[in-house]
């Protein structure tokens, strides 16, 4: 079973610019997860995609991010204009649907993208 | 809001040496709580995982952690630890409320091995 994949793996970036991250979850999961770790800060939630729709977006910092998650499986992170502070380390994980209240699934994490911003 | 404390930023220990890294949350039900481990180029990796029972959770590689409810804590333990397990270790609380949501992560201990 392939994990998650996130692509790039580095992407470097001017202030302004736009940049796209990818996330393909493993197959049949459908929870998908954003998050976020600033150099030597925790790692911090995103938000969370069931399927295609958004459950959980506090986690945005702002209205430069857009995620999406077309047809359920693959999800994007877009952030336009980027910003210095934007620098970090995205992860993606996903998770199996859950079948009950009061359950929960491991989440299995990508590699991360490590955005960086000058 | 839940929140989690690693205290120690970075650790060294010898090899073959017992390791116990520190984790304190601040939650107020009974929490989910899971170690993750990130080596190098790869991505975190479940280490561990505590949702109710047995407060001493065993893992993979060698890993235990147990759950002290009074003192709202979660350390992980290893007896021996090998060069190979040099990486950074994250503790996370998850929302039992809600089962499958977020988690919320400290800061992480970066584990250093040393002959």
């Amino acid at each position: 079973e392939a994990g998650v994949t996130q692509f790039p793996s580095h992407s470097v970036i001017e202030k302004g610019q736009t940049v796209t991250l990818r996330c393909d979850p493993i197959s049949g999961h459908d929870n998908l997860y954003w998050y976020r770790r600033v150099m030597g800060k925790e790692i911090k939630f995103l938000l969370h995609f069931v399927k295609e729709s958004k459950q959980d977006e506090s986690g945005m910092p702002n209205n430069r991010f857009l995620a999406e998650r077309t047809g359920g499986t693959y999800s994007t992170l877009k952030v336009q204009p980027a910003e210095l502070e934007d620098s970090g380390v995205y992860f993606c994980a996903s998770s199996r649907k859950l079948t009950g209240a009061g359950h929960t699934d491991t989440q299995y994490f990508g590699p991360g993208t490590r955005l960086t911003v000058l | 809001a839940q929140s989690v404390t690693q205290p120690d930023i970075h650790i060294t220990v010898s090899e073959g040496a017992s390791l116990e890294l520190r984790c304190n949350y601040s939650y107020g039900a009974t929490p989910y709580l899971f170690w993750y481990v990130q080596s190098p180029g790869q991505g975190l990796q479940l280490l561990l995982k505590y949702f109710s029972g047995d407060t001493l959770v065993q893992g993979i590689k060698g890993f235990e952690a147990e759950f002290k409810r009074s003192q709202s804590s979660f350390n992980l333990r290893k007896p021996s630890v090998h060069w190979s397990d040099a990486a950074e270790y994250f503790c996370a609380v998850g929302d039992s409320n809600f089962g499958n949501e977020k988690l919320t992560f400290g800061t992480g201990t970066r584990l250093t091995i040393i002959p």
